[in-house]
């Protein structure tokens, strides 16, 4: 069985400020990870995703995530944020076949 | 473009009614999913189904039913709505598992039971 945290139901970041959406899991098997947001009113597309290939994963928008077996983390971050990256974000692991999504976080971006 | 359609997008009804949760998909995928989520909670996979007339129950025990007759149509039945059904159901669907996989996601029906 998997199961995927994360942490803070709500991060709000000042527009330029780094923005850091923390994800943890934990998966009997080697898993595959995934960043998920879903902008309002829109369906949830995919940002990025690990499969076992670079730790370091970049994704669409300027998101990066790093996989880090160690702390079992999988936490996404972007440089500077944007106005128009307000939305919910959602960590979602893959093992057998199946995907498990934490409770997600809602990004606000302050002007 | 994911062409993944859910309706209603909102839906309130009374304990005790029957209610259809209609998704359908115009990309020929073969795997659907309907998940349920709380807030603040987890997404839970309640049903799915890798063809025509293959259907299978997900992860969280759900009273509600599928069926599959039609590629693009997973249509999901409560017999008989009770408020512990209120919740947001979002229906996906993907053509490939595992690191190829790529889900595709309705905007969800946000279900509350009166």
């Amino acid at each position: 069985a998997q199961s995927v945290t994360q942490l803070g139901s709500h991060v709000s970041v000042s527009e330029g400020a780094l923005v850091l959406l923390r994800c943890n899991y934990s998966s009997s098997v080697p898993p595959y990870l995934f960043w998920y947001v879903q902008y309002p009113n829109q369906g949830l597309q995919l940002l990025l995703k690990y499969t076992s290939a670079a730790t370091l994963v970049k994704g669409i928008n300027g998101f990066e995530a790093e996989f880090k077996k160690s702390e079992t983390s999988f936490h996404l971050t972007k440089p500077s944020a944007h106005m128009s990256d307000a939305a919910e974000y959602f960590c979602a692991v893959c093992a057998g076949n199946m995907l498990t999504f934490g409770g997600g976080t809602r990004l606000m971006v302050k002007p | 473009e994911a062409d993944i359609y859910q309706t209603p997008r909102y839906l309130v009804i009374g304990t005790g009614k029957k209610i259809t949760l209609e998704c359908s998909q115009t990309m020929g995928h073969d795997k659907m999913y309907w998940y349920q989520q709380d807030p603040g909670m987890e997404l839970h996979l309640i049903h799915y189904s890798y063809g025509v007339n293959s259907t299978e129950k997900g992860d969280l025990s759900s009273e509600s039913t599928v069926s599959r007759i039609r590629t693009e149509h997973f249509p999901l039945t409560l017999e008989s709505a009770r408020p512990s059904h209120t919740s947001q159901y979002l229906c996906a669907s993907s053509d490939h598992g595992g690191t190829n996989e790529k889900l595709f996601f309705g905007s969800g029906t946000q279900l509350s039971v009166l």
